[in-house]
């Protein structure tokens, strides 16, 4: 995971937005995405961004992409107490015939009644 | 309804011993993956499927194997040669899509006695 890089704890207040942030080196990365995980689960899909885009929003999910400095965030708004969670962040990189996903160690969002 | 089923949800194994870690997918997906999963470690790619019949290491194969004799099965057996075998395993398959998004079972934890 040393490719992709996010802080691994985040606490917010319930009802305040919840920003995770992501950093990659692969400037070839053609897909970026955002999966949740929540205690003893599976990984969910939450969304992902084309590397031709900004922006991307999704209901109460924003996601950013600043593709010069090789930067994503993932932002929540209005978060809840279900938002607790790990947030990974996960590149994909071409490996020969196959497309890898790199990933990063996840960020725990604990959200704060 | 379509999606990714892995069991048992716990397993134990002895010294020595082999176990198989079962992952059935009904989306249609031609790629599969396993992942084993430590804390503060990420997600570790340890072999993957692009199609029935291959398959390839990944990053962590020593102490595993695998097989895809069907398209819907990517079962995983961890063998008494992998020393420290305590882990979340999740097992995942990727859409044929322009994004190759991955989606993942619930997960297996398997436990050394």
């Amino acid at each position: 995971g040393e490719d992709v890089e996010q802080s691994l704890f985040l606490s917010v207040r319930e009802g305040d937005s919840s920003v995770i942030n992501c950093t990659y080196t692969d400037s070839s990365s053609t897909y970026l995405y955002w999966y949740k995980q929540e205690p003893g689960a599976g990984l969910q899909l939450l969304t992902y961004i084309f590397s031709n885009m900004d922006m991307k929003q999704d209901q109460r999910l924003t996601v950013l992409l600043n593709k010069k400095d090789k930067h994503l965030s993932l932002r929540i708004a209005d978060t809840q107490t279900g938002d607790s969670a790990i947030y990974f962040c996960a590149e994909s990189k071409n490996a020969g015939n196959n497309r890898k996903l790199i990933w990063g160690l996840g960020t725990s969002l604990a959200v704060n009644p | 309804d379509g999606g990714i089923t892995q069991s048992p949800k716990y397993l134990f194994r002895k010294e020595g011993q082999n176990v198989t870690l079962s992952c059935e997918q009904n989306l249609n997906h031609d790629a599969m993956y396993w992942y084993r999963q430590d804390p503060g470690q990420g997600l570790r790619l340890i072999y993957y499927s692009q199609i029935v019949n291959d398959f390839q290491k990944g990053d962590i194969a020593e102490g595993y194997s695998v097989s895809r004799e069907k398209k819907e099965s990517f079962p995983l057996t961890v063998t008494s040669a992998q020393k420290n075998p305590t882990a979340f395993y999740l097992c995942a398959s990727r859409d044929s899509g322009r994004a190759q998004t991955q989606y993942f079972g619930p997960g297996t934890r398997l436990l050394v006695l």
